[in-house]
């Protein structure tokens, strides 16, 4: 069955920009008609849905993130990636990748990785 | 855009049966899915589009939905039910919105 891991950078200068992969394994990024999400969860508090990416690289972002948020798609790699930029110490979270198999309905998460702005 | 409202807790003894509340959801579709999150760990979809339950996740839940609220009920508590649980929802246009979360306590 499908898997996920995210990567990246756990530590991200304030300004600077923050970029995570997300690589699926156990499955082909572009078979079924699913959506490729990423969510966070600030120290101690709830979920935040940042947005997400069809195969086809059509993206859809939170409007709160928008304006600093970029999801990209590699089919070559099975990989999707999250770049927010700008970050400040308020992007300090745990980051989560997961697979929308429809409206929300994410059935299959990476463990999380987490990442602080300092 | 504001998140959903959930009571942020909840608590039952073993046994009984407690309902988690979800307000602010869309009343034009009924794309309401529920997570629950241990400590520690990613979320696990427990129902989505407001009633379904995936395989896997125990009869003990359920969902439901009336206008602009859904609602998750778990019967028969078990202690492993403890944990946090997230809605989500559907608003149109390729947006979706968490609850604020509900700590639930198993006595």
């Amino acid at each position: 069955q499908v898997q996920l891991q995210e990567s990246g950078p756990g530590l991200v200068q304030p300004s600077q920009t923050l970029s995570l992969t997300c690589t699926v394994s156990g499955g082909s990024i572009t078979s079924g008609n699913y959506y490729w999400s990423w969510i966070r969860q600030h120290p101690g508090k709830g979920l935040e849905w940042i947005g997400y990416i069809y195969h086809s690289g059509s993206a859809y972002y939170s409007p709160s993130l928008q304006s600093r948020v970029v999801i990209s798609v590699d089919t070559s790699k099975n990989q999707f990636s999250l770049r927010l930029s700008s970050v400040t110490a308020a992007d300090t979270a745990v980051y989560y990748c997961a697979k929308d198999k429809f409206r929300g309905a994410m059935d299959v998460w990476g463990q999380g990785t987490t990442v602080t702005v300092s | 855009q504001s998140a959903l409202t959930q009571p942020p807790s909840a608590s039952g003894s073993p046994g009984q049966s407690v309902t988690i509340s979800c307000t602010g959801t869309s009343s034009d579709y009924n794309h309401v899915s529920w997570y629950q999150q241990h400590p520690g760990k990613a979320p696990k979809l427990m129902i989505y589009d407001a009633i379904t339950r995936p395989s896997g996740v125990p009869d003990r839940f359920s969902g439901s939905k009336s206008g602009n609220t859904a609602s998750l009920t778990v019967s028969g508590l078990q202690a492993e039910d403890e944990a946090d649980y997230y809605c989500i929802s559907y608003e149109g246009n390729n947006n979706l919105v968490f609850g604020g979360g509900t700590k639930l306590t198993v006595l």
